[in-house]
């Protein structure tokens, strides 16, 4: 049973392009959060969704950030013109009910020039 | 009242001693103590967890300590070994929603 799968695993972007980070459930996995870890710090939740749904939104910027997790395929981060204050690990995690523990990828880490 | 505090901020441990790692919280709706492992470079690992309606819970080497009435949880690695070096963090959840972490602990086992 594959884990957590995030690609990419590094994303180098310059100020005012996007990043595009994509999550892929461990199987069986219906539960998506997302989250960000700036450098030295802990982790910091951003979005809860569910298939085709959004929960809980509540720690992801209202501006240049939108999450979805479709019906088919991965669950996918967007943020739109990047900033230099974008840069960090950002983490999915996944769980197979809301009660489950949550299971934690690699992480992509975006790096904005 | 969502934080989650953690201390101390990093730990040297002498190969063979315990690790003990604090934590502690507002909220008293949290019903769920995970600790997570992470090593430079990878995601959080599951360690152990807890629920409220222990006081303790062993895993291997690893125990987690939980005073409700403090609001206080704590990992207790025992017989620490140079492979537990590592940045820590606790955890907590209402509900199984979303994680509020601690700041971390950075460990480092000397052998």
């Amino acid at each position: 049973n594959a884990g957590v799968m995030q690609n990419p695993r590094h994303l180098v972007r310059r100020r005012g392009q996007e990043a595009r980070l994509r999550c892929s459930p461990m199987k069986g996995h219906s539960h998506v959060y997302w989250y960000r870890q700036l450098p030295e710090e802990g982790l910091k939740f951003m979005v809860y969704l569910q298939k085709e749904n959004i929960i809980d939104e509540s720690g992801m910027p209202k501006e240049r950030f939108s999450a979805e997790f479709p019906k088919e395929g991965p669950s996918i981060l967007r943020i739109q013109q990047v900033v230099r204050g974008d840069s960090a690990a950002y983490f999915c995690a996944s769980s197979a009910t809301r009660q489950e523990t949550q299971y934690f990828g690699p992480g992509t880490r975006l790096l904005v020039l | 009242q969502q934080q989650v505090k953690q201390s101390p901020q990093s730990l040297i441990v002498q190969k063979g001693g315990i690790s003990i790692i604090n934590c502690a919280y507002e909220n008293t709706a949290f019903d769920y103590f995970p600790w997570y492992q992470q090593f430079p470079g990878k995601g959080p690992a599951l360690l152990i967890a807890i629920r409220p309606d222990v006081s303790e819970k062993k895993e291997g080497r690893f125990t987690i300590s939980f005073n409700k009435s403090a609001k206080q949880f704590s990992l207790h690695i025992m017989d620490s070994q140079p492979g537990d070096s590592a940045t820590y963090f606790c955890a907590a959840s209402r509900s199984g929603s979303r994680l509020t972490f601690g700041e971390g602990t950075q460990l480092t086992v000397n052998p």
